[in-house]
């Protein structure tokens, strides 16, 4: 079976403009989570969808949005970026909700300028 | 509130020395999952082990050793005969089956170095 993919793998954007990065799950898996990773916060949850509804979200502000689709892939979406939004997002997927393994993809490298 | 933590920041080793990395947990769940992932430097982390909060065992995979004990809230992990290739950095994550589905809270990561 195929991995998690995301995609772009780097994106490069400047203060003030938004972002969408997409992740598509491991065939047959349901749930997708989103994590940001820094080096000053390590490695933080985002948000978890499962069959296209948000079942949890961490403590990001409302600029952090997400999304999943019928075919379980999903995308994430950040507004009005910041400095501090710089990081390693990494999706992940998994077969159901409840504490299931988790498997993630390579990551989207971003950089805000 | 669920906490995860790694003590050791960066380990650096010989080839072939064995080495244990902590981490310690904080859960108010009476059901709860553990994992460990290694980060290697294209950024992808991969799984290792799962573990449920019922099960005690220490578990055995090949160089890669496990040991679960809830007495003190540990889930320590050793690699014997560590090898270059296990450079990489190491997280523990806890998740909380009643409380936040598959949501993973980790541990701050330790840096492996394993030097020829």
């Amino acid at each position: 079976k195929a991995g998690v993919t995301q995609t772009p793998r780097y994106l490069i954007k400047t203060r003030g403009q938004q972002v969408t990065l997409s992740c598509s799950p491991i065939s047959g898996h349901r749930s997708v989570s989103w994590y940001q990773q820094t080096p000053g916060q390590g490695l933080q949850f985002l948000f978890e969808y499962f069959s296209e509804t948000q079942r949890n979200k961490g403590n990001f502000p409302g600029r952090f949005s997400g999304r999943q689709f019928s075919n379980s892939r999903s995308e994430m979406n950040v507004s009005t970026l910041e400095l501090g939004d710089s990081a390693l997002y990494l999706c992940a997927s998994s077969q159901n909700v409840a504490a299931d393994t988790q498997y993630f993809g390579p990551g989207t490298r971003l950089t805000v300028l | 509130a669920q906490k995860v933590t790694q003590a050791q920041t960066e380990i650096s080793v010989v080839e072939k020395e064995d080495v244990t990395l902590d981490c310690v947990y904080e859960t108010r769940d009476t059901t709860y999952y553990l994992f460990w992932y290694k980060q290697p430097p294209s950024g992808e982390l991969v799984f290792l082990i799962r573990r449920n909060s019922f099960d005690e065992q220490n578990e055995i995979s090949g160089r890669y050793s496990w040991n679960f004990q809830k007495s003190t809230s540990s889930f320590n992990f050793t690699i014997t005969a560590s090898q270059v290739v296990d450079s990489a950095v190491y997280f523990c994550a806890l998740s909380e089956k009643e409380t936040s589905g598959s949501r993973l809270t980790f541990g701050e990561g330790t840096q492996l170095t394993v030097n020829p």
